[in-house]
């Protein structure tokens, strides 16, 4: 089946860094990714939808600045958390619907910020 | 977007039981509906899904399944065992946003 890869699966900073994660699609082309954070024991969030060669859509709350999404592809959408503090430390997830309409996740991105 | 109902929140079955967790919405217009697992420290991954012109489909021992009448979506696992243990989410069907409920957590007691 189709598959969504996230890179890195963890990382530790160091607060006021900046940290990014990459989203690729493996084997389809994705015009449209999701961003979710998840917190232990709790639903995915959205985030944000990012659209390949247009700017992201935030969802409500969601800081765009602090939170920058690059879609500079059709199989990779990158997340950017800036200046990063600990409160930003999540699992953070992507998605991407495949050809066949599918929605397939990566495997996640935990992000802890010291 | 419409709301989406899971239930239960959590869930516990004897090995070998039958686990059964339901998603209800206000309007169950769809043409393809998931259902999601996820283990601790990873991403959700697609379990089983359906597509309107079906009212079930059976993989393994997981069954999903759709009552109109009810508005309600429905996973079945038979024969369940520890391994099934983790969270499973059911988004709402078709959309091209998809926000997802706060999941069910299944444990599998051994």
């Amino acid at each position: 089946g189709a598959v969504v890869s996230q890179h890195p699966s963890r990382v530790i900073c160091k607060s006021g860094t900046s940290v990014k994660i990459e989203c690729r699609s493996l084997d389809f082309q994705a015009t449209t990714m999701f961003w979710y954070r998840q917190f232990p024991k709790q639903s995915l969030m959205l985030m944000a939808t990012s659209n390949e060669g247009s700017k992201a859509t935030y969802e409500q709350g969601v800081e765009k600045d602090k939170f920058l999404i690059n879609h500079a592809s059709l199989t990779l959408s990158t997340l950017t958390v800036t200046s990063a503090h600990p409160e930003d430390s999540s699992f953070y997830i992507c998605s991407a619907f495949s050809g066949t309409g599918e929605l397939f996740f990566g495997e996640g991105s935990r992000l802890t910020v010291l | 977007q419409q709301q989406v109902k899971q239930s239960p929140q959590s869930l516990i079955v004897q090995k070998g039981g039958i686990s059964i967790i339901n998603c209800a919405y206000e309007n169950t217009a769809f043409d393809y509906f998931p259902w999601y697992q996820q283990f601790p420290g990873k991403g959700p991954a697609l379990l089983i899904a359906i597509r309107p012109d079906v009212s079930e489909k059976k993989e393994g021992r997981f069954t999903i399944s759709f009552n109109k009448s009810a508005k309600q979506f429905s996973l079945h696992i038979m024969d369940s065992q520890p391994g099934d243990s983790a969270t499973y989410f059911c988004p709402p069907p078709g959309g091209f946003k998809t926000i997802f409920g706060a999941g069910t957590r299944l444990f599998v007691k051994a």
